[in-house]
Order: C-alpha cells, then structure tokens, then sequence
C-alpha cells in the first residue's frame, strides 16, 4: 500500500472550514483514499473514502487532485467535537488486510 | 442500533495470567479484526477473520489467540506468553465484499498487566 504523509498538527476555530491535507504521491491505480479519525482514548471512526471523483456524505468532502497523488478532507463547520487525531490511508479495495495507520494529523478546534 | 461493543473497558491482570478480551457485533459483518494500539503509535494487526470458523494471524500475533464460533463473536484471549501486554486493544469489523472497505470499531479495551 502506498504510503501517506500528513502535517502533524493542525489549528481551526470552531465553525470554520478545517482543512487537512494529504500526500500520497506513490499511490496506484487501484488504491482508495480512506480517512479516520480517532478522538482520544477511542476506537477510529471511519469517515470518507474516494477514489478519484471528489466525495461528500454528512460528517465531511474528500478533494482528490486530478494526478491522485494528493487528496484534502474538509469538515465544512467544524465544532470542537472534530478535536481529533485524522489519518489518511490509501488501500487497495478488496485487500482483506490490516488498516496500517501512521501518525495522523492532530486538529485541534478552538473555540 | 447496531455497531461493535468491547467489555470490559479497562482490564487489570496480574502478570502471568491469561485474560480474554470481548468483541461482538450485530453489523452482519463477515469480517472481523484485532488490532494493537500503544501509546502515540499507530495500529498493528494481531489476528482477523474473514469468516466464521477462519482466522488468521496479523503482524504481532505471538502470545495472543483467537476464535471465531460465531460470526457476531470475535474473542481475543491475551496469553502470559505476550511479554508486553499492557496496551489499548481495538476490535474491528468489515463487509469484505461491497462498496468499499471501511472498517468499523468499537471503543477498546485497554488492558494493564503489572
């Protein structure tokens, strides 16, 4: 699986747009874009994935670059229960294999 | 509602013993997943399952097992043989087939051995 980088902190204030980006620069044909998230001593909750059309569902919209080497997540109204560390991960689909997570981005919303 | 529950939350054991770690879903979900999580670090893989009956070992499976008997029940039994067992433990659950491959957790288990 291709690897990810991600910047590892980030500040937004609450209600505004929070956007965090993604490198995925080695990705191949066959690999989705997966974001989750996990909030402090939780279980990761998954929240988007793409491929290369851009996608929206209720909690946020993934932006994937035409080349696909790199994707953005926007949470359009962020409150301060986003606080949370975000990963982004590229997986080949049908691959029954572990989610191999790195280090994340921890956004902080302030309020 | 469906989803995926762990007990017990925190877990204290003595070293040397065994202690098994609860996971059940009602997702209908064909696979299930074990990972490890230890402080600031990503997830490692222990064992998954793609169907009952049918497990097989992650990248750190030594000193742990599993069983799946039923397909909403995935218990992970943490053996004396884990030298370092002290850890947050996630349990996971996926439609192997379908629109994707989003994995599903529940809300852990984080296990201390002095």
């Amino acid at each position: 699986d291709a690897k990810t980088t991600q910047p590892p902190s980030m500040d937004c204030a609450e209600g505004r747009a929070a956007n965090l980006p993604c490198n995925h620069s080695t990705i191949s044909g066959n690999e989705y874009v997966y974001w989750y998230r996990q909030i402090h001593s939780q279980g990761p909750q998954y929240i988007i994935h793409g491929l290369k059309n851009n996608e929206t569902n209720e909690m946020a919209s993934l932006i994937i670059t035409e080349d696909r080497k790199s994707s953005t997540l926007i949470l359009p109204h962020a409150t301060l229960r986003d606080t949370a560390v975000y990963y982004c991960i590229v997986i080949a689909t049908g691959s029954a294999r572990q989610l191999t997570f790195g280090s994340g981005t921890q956004l902080t919303v302030l309020p | 509602d469906g989803g995926i529950t762990q007990s017990p939350k925190y877990l204290f054991r003595k070293e040397g013993q065994n202690v098994t770690l609860s996971c059940e879903q009602n997702l209908n979900h064909d696979a299930m997943y074990w990972y490890r999580q230890d402080p600031g670090q990503g997830l490692r893989l222990i064992y998954y399952s793609q169907i009952v009956n049918d497990f097989q070992k992650g990248d750190i499976a030594e000193g742990y097992s599993v069983s799946r008997e039923k397909k909403e029940s995935f218990p992970l039994t943490v053996t004396s043989a884990q030298k370092n067992p002290t850890a947050f433990y996630l349990c996971a659950s996926s439609i192997l087939w379908g629109q994707g491959y989003e994995q599903y957790f529940g809300p852990g288990t984080r296990l201390t051995v002095t």
